[in-house]
């Protein structure tokens, strides 16, 4: 595997279910982030962790949930979903997050589906 | 509110011409520009990075940056029906957390 990879790659699911996403970089950086892309909108940044610490929760819901349980690995647990978080969730890693610029590398996406 | 704009388009272009995609950013503290090329139902691609005012160039693609202006721009040299695509424009604006603000993306058609 090279690059940053995302499993699933769909995934639809009732609003009462309970799944996780999972990213993996293989570049070896330390920062893992977390971001929906919505038709007709930016991408929206979620959250950031840097070495194993998030850094960043950008006023996500609680229904949102990231575990990052070392620096190759990002989850991201959902529960009692909304239809409206439909949406393309794509992971992204960096060299670091401080000390100059770190150019983000994207992962293939998850495309969920709330019914 | 830091925001980057960019026209949705459709760019359309004929095949062998040059392809401009504009972007503009409201907060001058941004340092740097990025931009991404995405395929219909793929992932954002990285495809240039700028740090400084001036012009960058790789391959086809000079990305250029006025930070008196506020303005970044693409140019893609010999647009090719394969550069039919959304380019996303992001600013990075330092700090502690690496962070990117997008732009909503241009389309770009590509005819043959």
């Amino acid at each position: 595997e090279t690059g940053v990879t995302q499993t699933p790659r769909h995934l639809v699911m009732g609003m009462t279910n309970k799944k996780s996403l999972k990213c993996e970089q293989h570049l070896g950086h330390n920062a893992m982030y977390w971001y929906k892309q919505s038709a007709k909108k930016p991408l929206e940044l979620m959250f950031v962790y840097s070495l194993e610490e998030r850094v960043e929760n950008n006023s996500v819901p609680s229904r949102f949930s990231p575990e990052c349980p070392n620096s190759s690995h990002l989850f991201l647990h959902l529960h009692t979903l909304q239809p409206e978080d439909s949406a393309l969730y794509l992971c992204a890693s960096s060299r670091d997050v401080a000390g100059g610029i770190n150019e983000q590398f994207f992962g293939p996406g998850t495309r969920l589906t709330v019914l | 509110q830091k925001e980057v704009e960019q026209n949705s388009g459709p760019l359309s272009v004929p095949e062998g011409a040059i392809a401009s995609l504009n972007c503009t950013y409201s907060d001058r503290g941004s340092q740097s520009f990025f931009w991404y090329r995405q395929y219909s139902g793929k992932s954002p691609e990285l495809i240039m990075s700028i740090y400084s005012n001036g012009d960058k160039e790789d391959g086809r693609f000079t990305a250029q940056l006025n930070k008196a202006s506020q303005y970044v721009s693409l140019l893609i040299r010999d647009s090719q029906p394969s550069d039919s695509a959304t380019y996303l424009c992001a600013g990075h604006y330092g700090g502690a957390t690496n962070k990117l603000i997008f732009g909503t993306g241009t389309l770009l058609a590509v005819q043959p």
